[in-house]
C-alpha cells in the first residue's frame, strides 16, 4: 500500500539552527501538505503546494518557513534559524484532487523536531 | 470556537462498550474526516464522509453527518484496548486546507 515517508522520526537542533525536514509523498498525488502539532494540541495547518509552488498558508508560515519539491519526489520543510516554540510534530500529507471531491490525504508518521 | 471542534475532550470506556464522539463546524464544508492518532503517533485515516452523504460505515466504524445542523459523530462499536487514541475531526474549506479540531481522548479500559 503507498504510503507518505518522513525522515528523520526525530530532530534535536540548537536555537538559531536551521533545519530540513524531508518527505516523500505518495507518487500519483497532486497536492501536498506540511501541518504541525505542537504537544498536547490541535494540528496546524501550515502550507500546502501544487504545481510547485505554493498555494495557501497559514499565518503560522513566516518567512522563517519555505518549502520546496526539489527533484520530483522529495518534498522538504525548511525552518530558519529555529526557535524554542518551532519544537512540535510535523506531519507531510498528499492528496489527490483529480476530481475536486475526494480531498482523502495521506499522513506521514511525522518528524518529532526539538529544539533546544 | 474553532471549526471543527469535538466533544467529549476526553471519554473512558469498558471494552466492549461503544463510543461515540462529536464534532461540531461553522461553516460549510466539502467533506469531513476522522482521523485516529496514537500517543505520540502519525496520523491515521478513518473515514472520510462527503457533504451529500449522511452515514458510512467502514468495520466496526460508523459516521454520520448532518450538515443542517453541522455536526458529525463516530461511533466505535465493540470497542477494544488498541481503541485508545486522540480522535480528530478535519474539515476542509473552499481551497481544500484541512481545518482540525482539537481532539477526543479515547480511553478504552480493559
Amino acid at each position: 500500500e503507498p504510503e507518505v515517508t518522513q525522515t528523520p522520526s526525530h530532530q534535536v537542533t540548537q536555537m538559531g539552527q536551521e533545519v530540513i525536514l524531508r518527505c516523500v509523498p505518495i507518487s500519483n498525488h497532486l497536492y501536498f501538505y506540511w501541518y504541525r502539532q505542537i504537544l498536547g494540541q490541535k494540528v496546524e495547518f501550515l502550507v500546502s503546494f501544487y504545481n510547485n509552488e505554493i498555494s495557501e498558508k497559514s499565518e503560522i508560515f513566516d518567512d522563517q518557513f519555505s518549502v520546496e519539491r526539489p527533484d520530483g519526489s522529495n518534498f522538504t520543510l525548511k525552518i530558519r534559524s529555529t526557535k524554542l516554540e518551532d519544537s512540535a510534530m510535523y506531519f507531510c500529507a498528499s492528496s489527490d484532487l483529480g476530481n475536486g471531491m475526494n480531498t482523502e490525504a495521506f499522513f506521514g508518521q511525522g518528524t518529532r523536531l526539538t529544539v533546544v | 470556537s474553532q471549526q471543527g471542534e469535538e466533544d467529549p475532550q476526553a471519554l473512558s470506556i469498558q471494552e466492549g462498550e461503544n463510543a461515540t464522539m462529536n464534532c461540531s463546524y461553522k461553516t460549510s464544508i466539502n467533506n469531513l474526516q476522522w482521523y485516529r492518532q496514537n500517543s505520540g503517533r502519525g496520523l491515521v485515516h478513518l473515514i472520510l464522509i462527503r457533504s451529500n452523504e449522511r452515514e458510512k460505515h467502514s468495520g466496526r466504524l460508523r459516521v454520520t453527518l448532518d450538515t443542517s445542523k453541522k455536526s458529525s459523530s463516530l461511533l466505535i462499536t465493540a470497542s477494544r484496548a488498541a481503541d485508545t487514541a486522540s480522535y480528530f475531526c478535519a474539515t476542509d474549506d473552499s481551497n481544500y486546507q484541512l481545518i482540525w479540531g482539537a481532539g477526543t481522548k479515547l480511553i478504552i479500559k480493559p
